[in-house]
């Protein structure tokens, strides 16, 4: 069953403008994980989040948890036209004894990024 | 530093054939190893994941099956691929230990005609 569910499925904005993108999950998790893939290439990990943390910064990059709402949300500042890609969120129920095959993907939010 | 290198990055083959997807890590040993199947405009499906050497367990039943030879060569394979097969495939792989990160290959484009 899908876990991570991404909204929006698409997004366009201008350079310079933030990009908000979100996660809803159902069931209890551990971590929750958000990747970037480009068009026809792998998966790229940008930040992880544990169930105990509520934000988490990476340049420009802001991650926001609630566990009481069961959602996350990716946001990207000052975005560039080089951000253009795919935005997974993925989550882990925590108890897969220490490997990640209970990593469950969403099927991602496409940001166009206009120059 | 850890790279994954996973082939051929394409190909084109008819149905009925044989598929060998290859994927080896280089700078890490005992790894967790994946793949993964990427339907268009979908989210990633796990199909196999190997814990060591000749450790596979299967996600989803499936035409495909997948071999662990060696602590850090995970193949991919079929002996008569169908239409359905198509799409693109992924190795990945992660440290043992709760939530590491896990890092993908660039992926193989899989069309089967």
């Amino acid at each position: 069953s899908q876990q991570g569910e991404e909204d929006p499925q698409a997004l366009s904005i201008q350079e310079g403008e933030n990009a908000t993108m979100n996660c809803s999950y159902k069931t209890s998790i551990n971590n929750l994980q958000w990747y970037r893939q480009n068009s026809g290439r792998g998966l790229v990990h940008l930040i992880l989040i544990r169930s105990n943390e509520r934000e988490k910064h990476s340049g420009r990059l802001r991650v926001t948890l609630d566990t009481s709402k069961k959602s996350s949300s990716l946001l990207i500042t000052a975005s560039r036209a080089a951000d253009t890609a795919s935005y997974f969120c993925a989550t882990d129920p925590g108890d897969s004894g220490g490997s990640n095959y209970k990593l469950t993907f969403g099927k991602g939010t496409l940001l166009t990024v206009n120059p | 530093s850890q790279t994954i290198h996973q082939w051929p990055a394409t190909l084109v083959q008819p149905v009925g054939s044989p598929l060998s997807l290859e994927c080896t890590v280089e700078g890490t040993s005992n790894p967790n190893l994946y793949w993964y199947r990427q339907a268009a405009g979908r989210g990633l499906q796990l199909l196999f994941y190997s814990v060591g050497i000749g450790q596979i367990s299967s996600e989803v039943p499936q035409n495909l099956s997948a071999s662990r030879p060696q602590d850090r060569q995970f193949i991919l394979s079929s002996k008569k691929l169908l239409l359905s097969d198509s799409g693109f495939y992924l190795c990945a792989w992660d440290q043992r230990g709760p939530g590491n990160t896990i890092y993908f290959g660039e992926g193989s484009w899989l069309t089967v005609v």
